[in-house]
């Protein structure tokens, strides 16, 4: 099984803050990254995609970037709104595996 | 509209029963999933399928079992086998294994 770990775990910010948290994989064999929002009493959806390093996306106030070197991603999200608030989940996909790997998430609640 | 759907939404399973959760797809994807959430826990990929006819263990497969006769369908059963079978159940596709997958709204399972 491969070892995906996100930090932290979860995290609670005010209104208008911005955060970032951290996804970290295996550099070796990599293929692609990929990060979904999952809210709650809802199906998760994709974010973003990603394959080179050196690679950033951004949708809205939510931005990715990735480093294939050193196995990581960082999720940015500036100036944090209330329904920001879910699940943060990566997925790694390596060669020699057959499907993503996902990891258990960051969990982040915004409040007002 | 295209998309995933899953039934039922919850399902309720007595001691020594077999029960089969339902997945359709009409997204014509190649490559369907399952994956189980318990609390404080990631995806955990049980079975999945590249193919019509053709399906692979997951991480958890040991009292699960699948069938892919279909494009469209991907039906999970839980048998008695599974000995602690309360989860939420999510079904997801893709075009093929290595491209975004796109979920159900889940199956949540409760044991009687």
């Amino acid at each position: 099984i491969l070892n995906v770990e996100q930090s932290p775990q979860s995290l609670h910010v005010q209104e208008g803050d911005s955060t970032n948290f951290t996804c970290s994989f295996p550099s070796s064999n990599f293929y692609a990254l990929h990060w979904y929002r999952w809210e709650t009493a809802k199906s998760p959806e994709a974010l973003f995609v990603m394959t080179l390093n050196g690679d950033e996306k951004k949708k809205g106030r939510i931005s990715a970037t990735l480093n294939t070197k050193e196995g990581y991603s960082y999720l940015y999200i500036k100036g944090s709104q209330p329904e920001d608030s879910a699940t943060y989940l990566c997925a790694p996909h390596h060669s020699g595996y057959s499907t993503l790997t996902f990891g258990k998430g960051t969990m982040l609640l915004v409040s007002p | 509209d295209g998309g995933i759907t899953q039934s039922p939404k919850y399902l309720f399973r007595k001691e020594g029963q077999n029960v089969t959760l339902s997945c359709e797809q009409n997204l014509n994807h190649d490559a369907m999933y399952w994956y189980r959430q318990d609390p404080g826990q990631g995806l955990r990929l049980i079975y999945y399928s590249q193919i019509v006819n053709d399906f692979q263990k997951g991480d958890i497969a040991e009292g699960y079992s699948v069938s892919r006769e279909k494009k469209e369908s991907f039906p999970l059963t839980v048998t008695s086998a599974q000995k602690n079978p309360t989860a939420f159940y999510l079904c997801a596709s893709s075009s093929d294994a290595q491209e975004t997958q796109y979920f159900g709204p889940g199956t949540r399972l409760l044991v009687l």
